[in-house]
């Protein structure tokens, strides 16, 4: 079946860095990817939806410059925090949608991300 | 627009009892609803999903649903609880041309032996 790959499972970095996390499609090409952070006890929230070879697109109230994303090939997206407060710290999970998969969402494992 | 409610934040059984999960939503076109399940620390698992066709859905593990748009409801049971079936669960509803996937709160089930 289809397999999303997200690294790293956890990340700790000082606040003021920037931290990536990697999304990868293995067996699929996904078209479409989406991002999104989870509050510990809470549920998904999008961030941003990516198609390959276009900008992504960011939900209302998230910071465009704060949260990067790049979607540059049909197997790989990527997540940059930049200049990260621990404000920031939290699940990050991405998704994958493929072309012509009746409805298919495969998600990552998700990165655990804390800022000190 | 589309929204999910998923009645009950906690929901706990006994092991070998029925579970059932409450999943209601509201969408401006047909559905296509969906099921996931996450343990600690991991992402999301697809239980079961409804896109056309046939409205009872069966999915992984034992677990079904029901699409009934009546009641704009997908309900997940499970007719015998297991203890490796604690987790939280997640209903969620997706429809028209953005695929976007709107997730309710989340339901943590606790499984007691």
């Amino acid at each position: 079946g289809a397999v999303v790959s997200q690294h790293p499972s956890r990340v700790i970095c000082k606040s003021g860095t920037s931290v990536k996390i990697e999304c990868r499609s293995l067996d699929f090409q996904a078209t479409t990817m989406f991002w999104y952070r989870q509050f510990p006890k809470q549920s998904l929230m999008l961030m941003a939806t990516s198609n390959e070879g276009s900008k992504a697109t960011y939900e209302q109230g998230v910071e465009k410059d704060k949260f990067l994303i790049n979607h540059a090939s049909l197997t790989l997206s990527t997540l940059t925090v930049t200049s990260a407060h621990p404000e920031d710290s939290s699940f990050y999970i991405c998704s994958a949608r493929a072309l012509g998969v009746d409805y298919g969402y495969t998600f990552g494992s998700g990165t655990r991300l804390t800022v000190v | 627009a589309q929204s999910v409610t998923q009645l009950g934040s906690h929901v706990s059984v006994s092991e070998g009892a029925l579970v059932l999960l409450r999943c209601n939503y509201s969408s401006s076109v047909p559905p296509y609803l969906f099921w996931y399940v996450q343990y600690p620390n991991q992402g999301l698992q697809l239980l079961l999903k409804y896109t056309t066709g046939a409205t009872l859905v069966k999915g992984i593990n034992g677990f079904e649903a029901e699409f009934k748009k009546s009641e704009t409801s997908f309900h997940l049971t499970k007719p015998s609880a297991h203890m490796s079936d604690a987790a939280e669960y997640f209903c969620a509803v997706s429809g028209g041309s953005n695929y976007k996937l709107t997730f309710g709160k989340g339901t943590l089930l606790t499984v007691n032996p």
